[in-house]
């Protein structure tokens, strides 16, 4: 079946380091990919989305591309910010199977210090 | 306003007692869901609804149960809460075209003692 695996966390970056958080992906038709994040007390907001393979995914300062040849989509930020402290999900959906559901990474936390 | 609305924020409650946590959305969108966090484990589907007439067990129904009352609306029903159901829980919607972003609601935190 689909599945979603990022790298467990807590991840402890100092303000302005690079960022990456690695995620892979089972699947057996044609995913959408997307990294959620979410902030304390609140939702999971979309952050990026790619939809077909080689789509890179911006936004923020984020970027993921879709690596279908690795089944891969990393995130990435050049240059953290203590307001980018929160935890990340990594997600597919697969409409092949006609279900059209979700799934979910475990979480990432991202602690930026100043 | 938020497009997706959940009540309450918050809640505490004992062993046994019905709760119903609620779900509203202005998006307009047919696709509603209802999941649970838990540290460490992520989310996971408990149920989903692509409109008013169809609903769908997700990966962890046992112990709740879901109403759809309108294309706007979907609550969650735990009939006889235990303390493992105590969670996170988020609704979220999602337009019925495929592989599109969901939207989430910010959450009920209850806890069960």
């Amino acid at each position: 079946g689909n599945s979603v695996t990022q790298m467990e966390g807590p991840v402890t970056l100092s303000e302005e380091a690079f960022l990456t958080i690695n995620c892979t992906y089972t699947a057996t038709g044609y995913p959408s990919l997307f990294w959620y994040v979410q902030y304390p007390g609140e939702g999971l907001q979309l952050l990026l989305k790619a939809t077909k393979a080689d789509d890179k995914g911006s936004n923020k300062g984020f970027e993921a591309t879709y690596r279908k040849e690795t089944t891969s989509f990393h995130l990435e930020k050049g240059s953290v910010q203590v307001s980018d402290s929160a935890v990340y999900f990594c997600a597919l959906s697969d409409s092949t199977s006609g279900t059209y559901k979700y799934i979910f990474g475990t979480g990432t936390r991202l602690k930026v210090l100043a | 306003d938020a497009d997706v609305t959940q009540t309450p924020r918050n809640r505490i409650t004992k062993t046994g007692k019905r709760i119903m946590l609620e779900c509203s959305q202005t998006k307009g969108h047919d696709r509603m869901y209802w999941y649970r966090q838990d540290p460490g484990l992520g989310l996971r589907l408990i149920y989903y609804s692509f409109d008013v007439k169809d609903i769908n067990k997700g990966e962890i129904s046992d112990g709740y149960s879901v109403s759809r009352q309108a294309q706007a609306k979907f609550s969650l029903s735990l009939e006889s809460a235990i303390p493992n159901q105590t969670a996170l829980y988020f609704c979220a919607t999602s337009d019925f075209r495929g592989n599109q972003p969901q939207h989430f609601g910010d959450g009920t935190r209850l806890s069960i003692l």
